[in-house]
């Protein structure tokens, strides 16, 4: 069974400062792990993903997660923090099958402060 | 490239009609395609998934008589919402995924607000 827990509803940061968004996984079989960003009334754009290649993974708009096997953990950072980076964040994790089947976590909502 | 979309992006029904959401795969082909459900705040939750041509498969406590899917073609899947009801009101959200070299990747469409007077 395959599982993800966000630590934080709500993080909030000011412009300019480290984002760091937190993901723990749970799964019996080898992961891969995502982020998603939701802007209000939008679907979801990946951030970044993890297929077992590079444990540091980069991804889009400034954004990068490092895989942890030892922690279960692959948590979001950001450098310095942009208001336009206010949105709600996913973490998500799938199993290397052919299912494709996505088991979200909860969701992580980033407010930035001017 | 692999870009999803949905139609309508948002729809208002009364009590007890039916509404199809269409969701499309516009430059891949899209072999599975899945079905989320969102309400407010709140994550998203798996409906189903669907092969096409092979029935949906729905996740435990989903209506399968109320939410009807059809995934006709590489390129085409449709929700159908039967005898809608307000607590059906809701943020519709499919995505994509394709067998053919994309790691397991869903791509998402823009959802669709559907809201049950």
């Amino acid at each position: 069974a395959q599982s993800v827990t966000q630590l934080g509803s709500h993080v909030s940061v000011s412009e300019g400062a480290l984002v760091l968004l937190r993901c723990n996984y749970s799964s019996s079989v080898p992961p891969y792990l995502f982020w998603y960003v939701q802007y209000p009334n939008q679907g979801l754009q990946l951030l970044l993903k993890y297929t077992s290649a590079a444990t540091l993974v980069k991804g889009i708009n400034g954004f990068e997660a490092e895989f942890k096997k030892s922690e279960t953990s692959f948590h979001l950072t950001k450098p310095s923090a942009h208001m336009s980076d206010a949105a709600e964040y996913f973490c998500a994790v799938s199993g290397m099958d052919s299912s494709y089947k996505l088991i979200f976590g909860s969701g992580t909502r980033l407010l930035v402060r001017p | 490239g692999a870009v999803v979309s949905q139609h309508p992006s948002w729809v208002i029904c009364k009590s007890g009609t039916s509404v199809k959401i269409e969701c499309r795969s516009l430059d891949f082909q899209a072999t599975t395609m899945f079905w989320y459900r969102q309400f407010p705040k709140q994550s998203l939750m798996l409906m189903a998934t669907s092969n096409e041509g092979s029935k949906a498969t729905y996740e435990q406590g989903v209506e399968k008589d109320k939410f009807l899917i059809n995934h006709a073609s590489l390129t085409l899947s449709t929700l159908t919402v039967t005898s809608a009801h307000p607590e059906d009101s809701s943020f519709y959200i499919c995505s994509a995924s394709s067998d053919r070299g994309y790691y397991n990747e869903q791509f998402f469409g823009p959802g669709t607000r559907l809201t049950v007077l």
